[in-house]
């Protein structure tokens, strides 16, 4: 039984430049949520696909943006990188839509820095 | 929006010692409260959660109390041992947040 599976794992980026970043949700899971994790820090949330489209979102600007596609799969993407944006990027499935209401799977993350 | 403190930020014990770290929310809606370990270089992993309608949950050596009045909920590890040693984050969940606590470093000293 595959878990959250994310690419890349590692990930170096000049200020300016855009990403994209893609996760697999554990199987049998249907909704994605992104998390940002700065060092020494708790995982912020960023937001929530399910039925391919956004349901939820934290405190995060519009350079921030996702994609669910109709295998459950999500990408997502951060335009005009800022240093601040450099972080430890969380991808967590679960089953079934809601304020997370259910246990979150996460994978082991997308090391994002930007210089 | 939920706010989520958990105390405290860091705590050392002796191996075979107890550690209980403390988890306070402010949004009454929550009623899902989860525990996640994180250890270095991996993601968070769900280690116990407790729903609204239980005061207590326990699974070996862990545990976790709910006092929904007072809105904290603990985590309790018992006899602990070196692999113990991590992040430790609470979550409370309910309504439109998804909030985890800034996390405490726990040590277990072999």
């Amino acid at each position: 039984d595959a878990g959250v599976t994310q690419s890349p794992t590692h990930l170096i980026k000049t200020r300016g430049q855009q990403v994209t970043l893609r996760c697999s949700p554990k199987s049998g899971h249907d909704t994605v949520s992104w998390y940002q994790q700065a060092l020494g820090q708790g995982p912020q949330f960023i937001f929530q696909y399910y039925e391919e489209e956004e349901r939820q979102r934290g405190n995060f600007p519009d350079r921030f943006s996702g994609h669910q596609f109709p295998n459950y799969s999500s990408e997502l993407n951060v335009n005009a990188l800022l240093l601040g944006d450099s972080a430890l990027y969380l991808c967590a499935s679960s089953l079934g839509q809601g304020g997370g209401n259910s246990p979150l799977h996460f994978g082991n993350g997308t090391r994002l820095t930007v210089t | 929006g939920e706010n989520v403190e958990q105390h405290p930020s860091t705590l050392s014990v002796q191996e075979g010692d107890s550690a209980v770290i403390k988890c306070t929310y402010s949004d009454s809606a929550s009623n899902y409260f989860p525990w996640y370990k994180q250890e270095l270089g991996k993601g968070p992993q769900l280690i116990i959660d407790i729903r609204s309608n239980v005061g207590e949950k326990k699974d070996q050596r862990i545990a976790v109390t709910l006092n929904k009045t007072a809105k904290h909920f603990s985590l309790h590890i018992t006899e602990t041992q070196p692999e113990d040693s991590a992040v430790y984050f609470c979550a409370p969940l309910g309504g439109d947040d998804m909030r985890f606590g800034a996390g405490t470093r726990l040590t277990v000293k072999p």
